[in-house]
């Protein structure tokens, strides 16, 4: 079983539409919660960082970690074509080891 | 302000031939990583220096692949030889610290071993 697991999509939704991209992971060690944007034939950049459980707000984007289920989310409103992208999952454990990505969930937003 | 600069972008190789790839991390970044990223595994860390340092290998493949950091400005990943399942797009990223901080990646490498 992968440390991290992501549904590859692709979701296609309209222009203006919420988005929900999910991660589920698999070691309750995990503290970290960071959700990273790769535009094609880019390096993924970092979109969102949260530690604690509950929602973490910026613009039009809201993660939003549950530990208790293992459990993390990415909102996105008022989707735009420019959001177009695939978006991983990433965690960490307080002692840092590594970085776990899931394998991205590729996102198409259309006009 | 630079990013991370990789180098070539892609490379297009016959099995068995010697492949280095190459980075050059944001300036002050005392952390640089190499990934390996498939449609299959997504993104994998190979191994990181600190502070021109290998710190963790540990997931670095095979003896095929090694990595080196001379200098603070400068970083390669060997494959020698290589195999067509090494094929894959390989990134370099840096940062100022492990943990919170964010890790900025460079635009890959895209390697196709025939």
């Amino acid at each position: 079983q992968k440390e991290v697991e992501q549904d590859p999509g692709p979701l296609s939704v309209p222009e203006g539409a919420i988005v929900s991209l999910n991660c589920t992971y698999s070691n309750s060690a995990f503290q970290y919660f960071m959700w990273y944007r790769q535009y094609s034939r880019k390096g993924p950049e970092l979109l969102m960082y949260t530690y604690s459980s509950g929602n973490k707000e910026d613009g039009r984007f809201t993660a939003q970690v549950d530990k208790s289920s293992k459990y993390i989310s990415l909102f996105i409103r008022d989707s735009q074509p420019s959001d177009s992208a695939t978006y991983l999952c990433a965690t960490f454990t307080s002692g840092f080891q590594k970085l776990v990505f899931g394998t991205g969930t590729r996102l198409l937003v259309s006009p | 302000d630079a990013g991370v600069i990789q180098s070539p972008r892609h490379e297009v190789t016959e099995m068995g031939q010697e492949v280095t790839l190459r980075c050059k991390p944001i300036s002050g970044h005392d952390y640089l990583f190499w990934y390996r990223q498939t449609m299959m595994r997504g993104l994998e860390l190979l191994i990181y220096f600190n502070n021109n340092v290998p710190i963790d290998d540990s997931g670095m493949p095979e003896d095929r692949f090694s990595a080196k950091m001379p200098n603070a400005s400068f970083s390669t990943l060997k494959i020698q030889p290589s195999e067509p399942r090494d094929s894959a797009v390989y990134f370099c990223a840096s940062s100022l610290a492990l943990g919170g901080q964010p890790q900025h990646f460079g635009d890959g490498t895209r390697l196709s071993i025939l």
